[in-house]
């Protein structure tokens, strides 16, 4: 059974800092992984899919890698700001005819400014 | 473009009464997906449906819980009979016909609180 899990569950850093959310998947046959960013009282919004064929995606400040091998996968923020206040969730996809998405239990990111 | 919506956002229940969460999907979207999210826990998958039809429900609890998307209208996530464990926020995501899978649009949730 492919479980998802996300260290750490909350992050306090102080604007401007670089910071790495880890995801961890205990299956390494997965079809691909979404980190999707979810707002207090709102839905959820996907940041990054990484395919298994791939290693890493970019858009904009975010970086997101993807070791399917070992079960890993990272969210790089760089310089990050207020506005990056959330919590990101990390979810994978088993297999091209599965039907849900299998998320993590999230990390809660809190930007000082 | 609307995206998904869901109604009520917050709905507060008795334990005993019955519970009805509506999503409206992504105009043109025909398959609908619900998921609960417990207290300091991850999006649990409950059902997938496509119009008038039930494809996948592995993940809905035996009893008390029923979904439907009936061909005109909102998709329901019914809970009878609710108890205190049933306190959650439940999404609601939805697809086109076409599409993947995994790309997946989520509403805002409801959040049930049984008092």
């Amino acid at each position: 059974k492919q479980e998802v899990t996300q260290i750490p569950a909350a992050l306090s850093v102080p604007e401007g800092e670089n910071l790495v959310l880890n995801c961890s998947f205990t299956d390494s046959a997965i079809y691909n992984l979404q980190w999707f960013r979810q707002d207090p009282g709102k839905g959820l919004t996907s940041l990054l899919l990484i395919q298994s064929s791939q290693r890493e995606q970019t858009s904009g400040r975010l970086n997101a890698s993807l070791d399917k091998s070992s079960g890993r996968s990272t969210l790089y923020i760089a310089a990050s700001q207020p506005g990056d206040s959330a919590t990101y969730l990390c979810a994978v996809f088993t297999d091209q005819a599965g039907t849900a998405l299998i998320f993590g239990k999230g990390t809660t990111l809190s930007v000082s400014s | 473009n609307a995206g998904v919506m869901q109604n009520p956002r917050h709905l507060v229940r008795r334990r005993g009464q019955e519970a009805r969460l509506r999503c409206s999907p992504v105009k043109g979207h025909s398959h609908v997906y619900w998921y609960r999210q417990l207290p300091e826990e991850g999006l649990k998958f409950m059902v997938y449906l496509q119009k008038e039809n039930i494809i996948d429900e592995s993940g809905m609890p035996k009893e008390r819980f029923s979904a439907e998307f009936p061909k005109e209208g909102p998709s329901i996530l019914r809970i009878q009979q609710v108890v205190r464990g049933d306190s959650a926020a439940y999404f609601c995501a939805s697809k086109g016909p076409l599409t993947p899978s995994y790309e997946q649009y989520f509403g805002p949730g409801t959040r049930l609180t049984v008092t």
